[in-house]
Formats: C-alpha cells, structure tokens, sequence
C-alpha cells in the first residue's frame, strides 16, 4: 500500500473551511484514496474516499489532483465538534481492504 | 441497533496473565478486524477475519489470537499479556459489498498490562 504524509496539526476558525492536505506521491493506479476522523479517543469514523474524481458527501468534500499525488479533504463550514485526528488512507479496494492508519493530522477548531 | 460493541471497556492485567477481548456487532456484517493503537500513534491492524470461519494475520499479529466464533462474533485472546501490550484495541467490521467501503469501529478496550 501506498504511504501518505500529513501535517501533524493545523489550526481552523469555527465557521470558516478546514483544507486538509495529503500527499501519496506512490499511489498505483487501482488505489482509493480514503478519509477517517478519530475524535478524541473514540473509534474511527469513516468520512469519504475517492479513486480519480472529486467527491463530495454530507460531511466532506474530497479533492484529488489530476495525477492522483495529492489530495485535500474540505470541511466548509467548520465546527468545535469537528476537532479530531483526521487519518488519509491509500489503499485498494475490493470486498475486504486493509487500512494502514499514519499518524495523521490534528485539527484544531477554535471559536 | 448497537453497531459494534466491545467488552470489556477497561481492564488492568499483570504480566503472564491471560484475556480475551470480545467483540460482537449487530450489522450484519462479514469482515471483522482487531487493532490496536499506542499513544500518539495510529491504529495497526493485528488480525481480521473475511469471513465467518476465516481469520489471517495483519501488520503485528505477535502475541495475539483470534476467534470467528460464528458471523457475529470476534474474539482477540491474549495468551501471557506484556507490558508492550498496554494499548487501546479496536474492533472493527465492514460490508462484502466492495462498493461500500467504509469500516465501522466499536468504542475500544483500554488494556493496561502491569
């Protein structure tokens, strides 16, 4: 599987967008790229993923470059409850992918 | 409609004693597998099972056993616990359906081996 590099932290304003990148320059072309947030201890909770095109869903939009080495997760409207551990994850699919969880970025939503 | 549940939710272990951390979920799922995650560090997977009656080994399977006990179930058994192990686990399950991918994770057990 493809690894990923995130910032460890980043900082957002509540009510105002939070832009999370993440690079995986190595990513072959049958892998998706996916999104988890951990809040606080609790288990991780699936947000989104992507294989070529932009997605967009109730709780996040996903942009990927046109050469699939990066990627930017959008919360557009950021909230306290947003404040997480956000995980960007390449792997394959199929019936019973693995997840291979880095260490991720921190977001901070301030008030 | 629990989800995925997991007992216990804390336990305390000293070095060579034994345990079994149960996981069970309600949603009709095949696939199940068991992290952990160390402080400040990611989850790693230890084992999953694809499907009732099958189990293979992941990133860090030393230590550890598991049980697919029927589709429901999925036990994580240590055999003489390490303070290494000290970690919070995380069972997870998903779909068969390979165009839903999203994995779905119980609450966790907070192990600390003495």
């Amino acid at each position: 599987d493809a690894k990923t590099t995130q910032p460890p932290s980043m900082d957002c304003a509540e009510g105002r967008a939070a832009n999370l990148p993440c690079n995986h320059s190595t990513i072959s072309g049958n892998e998706y790229v996916y999104w988890y947030r951990q809040i606080h201890s609790q288990g991780p909770q699936y947000i989104i993923h992507g294989l070529k095109n932009n997605e967009t869903n109730e709780m996040a939009s996903l942009i990927i470059t046109e050469d699939r080495k990066s990627s930017t997760l959008i919360l557009p409207h950021a909230t306290l409850r947003d404040t997480a551990v956000y995980y960007c994850i390449v792997g394959s699919g199929g019936s019973n992918y693995k997840l291979t969880f880095g260490k991720g970025t921190l977001l901070t939503v301030n008030p | 409609n629990a989800g995925v549940t997991q007992t216990p939710k804390f336990q305390v272990l000293k070095t060579g004693q034994s345990m079994t951390l149960q996981c069970a979920q309600d949603m009709n799922h095949n696939s199940m597998y068991w992290y952990r995650q160390d402080p400040g560090m990611g989850l790693r997977l230890i084992y999953y099972s694809a499907s009732e009656g099958t189990t293979d080994k992941g990133e860090v399977p030393n230590g550890y056993n598991v049980s697919r006990l029927n589709k429901r179930e999925f036990s994580l058994r240590l055999e003489s616990a390490a303070p290494s192990q000290t970690s919070v686990y995380f069972c997870a399950t998903k779909t068969k359906n390979s165009g839903l991918p999203e994995q779905f994770f119980g609450p966790g057990t907070r192990l600390t081996v003495l």
